[in-house]
């Protein structure tokens, strides 16, 4: 079956423009994850869609930043006035529920440079 | 709180020999553990996860870690590194709740 996907897989942008990065999760998965990797780092936790609710918006770094999530399937992230230090691989996940012991599978990332 | 420490950032290891990339963790629960492998320009792949059954679990491509529990360790080994095994590995706890915790990785290197 068809795994997570994720679109663009690669954006440049300028400083100071709006982007927007697209998932499609595993089809039945009703949780879903966003997470970022800057260049040589660990994965760091964004924010996660139990259906199309966000119970935790911890992660989100600044107000510039945002996601929804339709039709408990597809999820954007939108990042407004870009920053250069936004630069990084966006990564999506999806689970079958929000369980500690359920595997999230990931997409292959959004590559992210700002200049 | 939950935490993970990955021990080494860098890991070199002739084609042939074991590998053992070591992960330890903090958790106020019984943790779910996983090790996931990120190749050049790929997505993370799960390799294995405990999640409170065998304390010793077996993963693709000949992998294999074991939950010590005493040691708070959750190491990933295998026999006999092959060059295909040069990636990234994350180890990640996840502990009473679905927010996943990642180790800042270590990146194995296979020498010919």
């Amino acid at each position: 079956g068809a795994g997570v996907s994720q679109s663009p897989s690669n954006k440049v942008t300028e400083k100071g423009k709006d982007v927007e990065l697209r998932c499609d999760p595993i089809s039945g998965h009703t949780a879903l994850y966003w997470y970022r990797q800057r260049l040589g780092q660990g994965l760091e936790f964004l924010i996660y869609f139990q259906g199309n609710s966000a119970p935790d918006k911890s992660g989100l770094p600044s107000d510039r930043f945002s996601a929804e999530r339709t039709g408990e399937s597809v999820s954007t992230l939108t990042i407004q006035r870009t920053q250069q230090e936004d630069s990084a691989v966006y990564l999506c996940a999806s689970s079958l529920e929000d369980r500690d012991f359920e595997t999230q599978y990931f997409g292959p990332g959004t590559r992210l440079l700002v200049l | 709180a939950q935490s993970v420490t990955q021990l080494d950032s860098h890991v070199s290891v002739s084609e042939g020999t074991p590998v053992l990339l070591r992960c330890n963790y903090s958790s106020s629960y019984s943790p779910s553990l996983f090790w996931y492998v990120q190749h050049p320009n790929k997505g993370l792949q799960l390799l294995l996860k405990y999640t409170s059954a065998a304390t010793l679990v077996k993963g693709i491509n000949g992998f294999e870690a074991e939950f010590k529990k005493s040691e708070t360790s959750f190491h990933l080994t295998k026999p006999s590194a092959h060059m295909s095994d040069a990636a990234e590995y994350f180890c990640v706890v996840a502990s009473g709740t679905y927010k996943y915790i990642f180790g800042t990785g270590t990146r194995l290197k296979v020498l010919a």
